[in-house]
């Protein structure tokens, strides 16, 4: 257990659905990150949040909305999505130590599948 | 960001060393190194960190040669456990975006 939790563990989903996955941390990280990992292909990095401001966003798709209400709880909304984007989606956290390595522990991810 | 450049994949039997190397020429001043290992199907767990020299913990020992161009993960007496993909991620704090690259798969055997 790394102290990341995310829900669902499995989403099946049509292209006109609208669904949300859900992290929430229990380690007092001050940072949030949403990865996705395609098969055979790297982790690319879609969002991070500081402080429940975002600080960045990798050029990701409106079809993808984050939310993060406080430092533990980080959303994704879903909608109208493409069989493109079925993939794992990950969900990691970090103390966000300015100016030092920061370690960032993952959970266990969801797996999406867009039909 | 530094980019990092290690083999795509590996086999040992159990029982033996395992050594990965990672090759980082344009690591700058304030980077650090760090491994992580991913199992299928799940997130990446963080293995070991380290700026220079060597560093060991429970898990494995990580070798960085003075002028930090490279760096060598060690996994000492492998299992079948060990099987997953290894990262090398070189970077600071600033940007956030941690490159983890393709990673090494390593595959252990009986």
């Amino acid at each position: 257990e790394t102290g990341v939790t995310q829900t669902p563990r499995h989403l099946v989903m049509g292209m006109t659905n609208k669904k949300s996955l859900k992290c929430e941390q229990h380690l007092g990280h001050n940072a949030m990150y949403w990865y996705k990992q395609s098969a055979k292909k790297p982790l690319e990095l879609m969002f991070v949040y500081s402080l429940e401001e975002r600080v960045e966003n990798n050029s990701v798709p409106s079809r993808f909305s984050p939310e993060c209400p406080n430092s533990s709880h980080l959303f994704l909304h879903l909608h109208t999505l493409q069989p493109e984007d079925s993939a794992l989606y990950l969900c990691a956290s970090s103390q966000d130590m300015q100016g030092m390595a920061d370690t960032q522990y993952f959970g266990p991810g969801t797996r999406l599948t867009v039909l | 960001l530094a980019k990092t450049t290690q083999p795509i994949s590996m086999d040992s039997y159990e029982g033996q060393e395992v050594n990965i190397t990672c090759s980082h020429n344009n690591i700058a001043t304030n980077d650090y190194i760090t491994w992580y290992q991913q199992f299928p199907s799940q997130g990446p767990r963080f293995i070991i960190q380290g700026y220079k020299t060597k560093v060991t913990n429970e898990v494995a020992s990580l070798f960085i040669p003075a002028d930090r161009k490279s760096s060598t993960l060690s996994l000492p007496r492998v299992s079948l456990s060990d099987t997953a993909v290894y990262y090398c991620l070189v970077g600071a704090n600033s940007g956030y975006a941690l490159n983890f690259g393709k990673g090494t798969s390593l595959l252990v055997t009986p």
